[in-house]
């Protein structure tokens, strides 16, 4: 069974600009979850997507945004690239919307902002 | 929301038992509690789930007193490959919004040596 797969794995951008970071779940899997580690740190709740929805984010500002397609890949969109967005993103999905459902990570898409 | 804590880091040798302990005072009634581990530049990947007393899976016990305020990980006996850091995550639905809230701690990371 496939793990989920996140793409590019490196990004770099400059300032101001947008990035788009892309994620397929693991088939069956209905809810997509996004994180940000910035270097050396924890791990962030992003967003939360499930049924094509969003059911819940972190405290981002609104220029962190997402979606998530009928096929319940999603994608991330961080519009007016600041430096301090440099970070790992890291994509999850579950079976199951809430609860005790583990997540299961992707590798990470790397954005560097320059 | 609970906000998780952690040991920043921890050593032991090959062989040894090793505890990692998270405390999380503000854990909601309907939190699980669930530990991750993860190497450099990878998703985490799931160890372990509990909400209330022992679990046991094939690699770790997770203890969780009766108070839940507080967890801890077990791996019974480390070796080279266990060195990576550990994160706690306390989460899952609020019985008020339905919204899906996600804490991870701020991870241990663990060195074994030889």
């Amino acid at each position: 069974e496939a793990g989920v797969t996140q793409s590019p794995t490196h990004l770099i951008k400059t300032r101001g600009q947008q990035a788009t970071l892309r994620c397929s779940p693991i088939s069956g899997h209905t809810s997509v979850y996004w994180y940000q580690q910035a270097l050396g740190l924890g791990l962030q709740f992003l967003l939360w997507y499930d049924e094509g929805e969003e059911r819940n984010r972190g405290n981002f500002p609104p220029r962190f945004s997402g979606r998530q397609f009928p096929n319940y890949s999603s994608e991330l969109n961080v519009n007016a690239l600041e430096l301090e967005d440099s970070a790992l993103y890291l994509c999850a999905s579950s079976p199951l919307a809430g609860g005790a459902d583990t997540q299961y990570f992707g590798p990470g898409t790397r954005l560097t902002v320059l | 929301l609970a906000k998780t804590t952690q040991p920043i880091s921890m050593d032991s040798y090959e062989g040894q038992e090793v505890n990692i302990t998270c405390s999380h005072n503000n854990i909601a009634t309907n939190d699980y509690i669930t530990w991750y581990q993860q190497f450099p530049s990878q998703g985490p990947r799931f160890i372990i789930q509990g909400y209330k007393t022992k679990v046991t899976n094939e690699v770790a016990s997770l203890f969780i007193p009766a108070d839940r305020k507080s967890s801890t990980l077990s791996l019974p006996r480390v070796s080279l490959s266990d060195t990576a850091v550990y994160y706690c995550l306390v989460g899952g639905l609020s019985m008020n919004t339905g919204f899906q809230k996600l804490v991870f701690g701020t991870g241990t990371r663990l060195l074994v040596s030889p």
